[in-house]
């Protein structure tokens, strides 16, 4: 299948500074590709979508001006915590769809980023 | 997409089948039902998916009912490593929409 890469896989950051995560899709142009966030134990709740060359449509609840995405280009997207806290430490995981068609799957993801708040 | 109801957790012994029931009674026509598997701190893996008939890959088998109202992952022989969860989901296939994950099965593959 598709690789999707992720750096850094882990941040311990001091709070108040920004993180910046990338995502990329190694072997494949990826159109979109959404941003997952994910608590101890919980299930990954989609955070939002990002499409190349166009704004990220984000989830209810999510603050589109403390997570920054970019996706600047049909291999790479990146999310920016910004003015991070302790309570946005979390596992954040992204993944990019492929344009296969057929009724094959279609959806890959990254492996996830683990960020600590200090 | 149509709602999934999973049990939180199973256990299987090493080397069994390891069966994954989920339910999803409210599947339209054109949704599919789609297995993933998330490995602690690691990102999902797609295992498989189908629309109404059968499926095997080398990771599983899926057994789709005849109504489609509910389905069963099958590891044929279970390993230590297919210690995960297990996310059941149904969507509608190329939407284009991202996966709604729900609680999954948290399954343990005991020695």
């Amino acid at each position: 299948g598709a690789v999707v890469s992720q750096h850094p896989s882990r941040v311990i950051c001091k709070s108040g500074t920004s993180v910046k995560i990338e995502c990329r899709s190694l072997d494949f142009q990826a159109t979109t590709m959404f941003w997952y966030r994910q608590f101890p134990k919980k299930s990954l709740m989609l955070m939002a979508t990002s499409n190349e060359g166009s704004k990220a449509t984000y989830e209810q609840g999510v603050e589109k001006d403390k997570f920054l995405i970019n996706h600047a280009s049909l291999t790479l997207s990146t999310l920016t915590v910004t003015s991070a806290h302790p309570e946005d430490s979390s596992f954040y995981i992204c993944s990019a769809r492929t344009p296969a068609g057929g009724g094959g799957n279609e959806q890959f993801f990254g492996p996830g980023t683990r960020l600590t708040v200090l | 997409d149509a709602k999934t109801t999973q049990p939180p957790s199973m256990d299987c012994a090493e080397g069994r089948a390891a069966n994954l029931p989920c339910n999803h009674s409210t599947i339209s026509g054109n949704e599919y039902v789609y297995w993933y598997r998330q490995i602690h701190s690691q990102g999902p893996q797609y295992i498989i998916h189908g629309l109404k008939n059968n499926e095997t890959n080398e990771m599983a088998s899926l057994i789709i009912t005849e109504d489609r109202k509910s389905s069963t992952l099958i590891l044929p022989h279970a390993t230590l490593r297919d210690t995960a969860v297990y996310y059941c989901i149904v969507r509608v296939n190329n939407a284009g929409n991202m996966l709604t994950f729900g609680g999954g099965t948290r399954l343990m593959v005991k020695p």
